[in-house]
């Protein structure tokens, strides 16, 4: 199985910070990687996949890059409804595996 | 709009059975994988499960396989996992999630809000 790594565990920042949260597999996975947000008591919604497309409706200060086995997932200017959990995904192979996530809190 | 409506999570004693369902809505069900999903209380998402649109095909995380079971009746729009065995570890909310048929890369594009299963004596 494909193990999924994720960098840090937590972040505080501020509405306005640039924020960098990477990801990081065991083995290539060829941009087969989703980004997740996920708020308190909600279900996750789907922010970027294929390691760079956006998904519709998703605002553009959210962008991902990466290849092979390292990922990024950046938020260019934090807004207030971004403090939330998020979760890479490889769907290179069966089974998927989900990063053990990233909160982002206020500093 | 597209929907995906979790229910049948309950309390239930360790070693007991139970399913639990995922009414689809708004969408081509019958076109579409699905994916069970679950998340244990104050941790990360683990995936269970995948079926293939038609119910030919299923995989299972090693941690359910031969525990659990999905299936789908798609003359319904909904889809099951019937969980067997029930641990402690097992608890946590189940999300239903929906894979984007028209791209390549499997991404989960629409998920349930999910349903609670306690697994507790």
């Amino acid at each position: 199985d494909i193990q999924m790594t994720q960098s840090p565990s937590s972040l505080s920042a501020s509405v306005g910070d640039r924020v960098t949260i990477t990801c990081r597999a065991s083995q290539s996975i060829s941009r087969h990687l989703n980004w997740y947000q996920q708020k308190p008591g909600e279900a996750p919604k789907l922010l970027i996949y294929a390691a760079s497309t956006l998904q519709s409706g998703v605002p553009s200060r959210f962008s991902g890059s990466g290849s092979g086995t390292d990922y990024t997932l950046t938020i260019s200017s934090l807004q207030p409804g971004d403090f939330a959990s998020y979760y890479c995904q490889q769907s290179y192979s069966t089974p998927s595996t989900f990063g053990p996530g990233t909160k982002v809190d206020v500093k | 709009q597209v929907q995906l409506v979790e229910s049948g999570g309950g309390v239930v004693q360790p070693g007991r059975s139970l399913r639990l369902s995922c009414v689809a809505s708004g969408f081509t069900f019958s076109t579409y994988a699905m994916h069970w999903v679950r998340q244990a209380p104050g941790k990360g998402l683990e995936w269970v499960v995948v079926i293939s649109y038609d119910g030919s095909n299923k995989y299972y995380a090693d941690s359910v396989k031969g525990r659990f079971t999905i299936s789908r009746d798609n003359s319904k729009n909904t889809l099951y996992l019937q969980m067997n065995s029930l641990r402690a570890e097992d608890t946590a909310v189940y999300f239903c999630a929906r894979e984007d048929p028209d791209s390549a890369w499997y991404e989960l594009d629409y998920w349930g809000q999910g349903t609670l299963l306690t697994v507790s004596s």
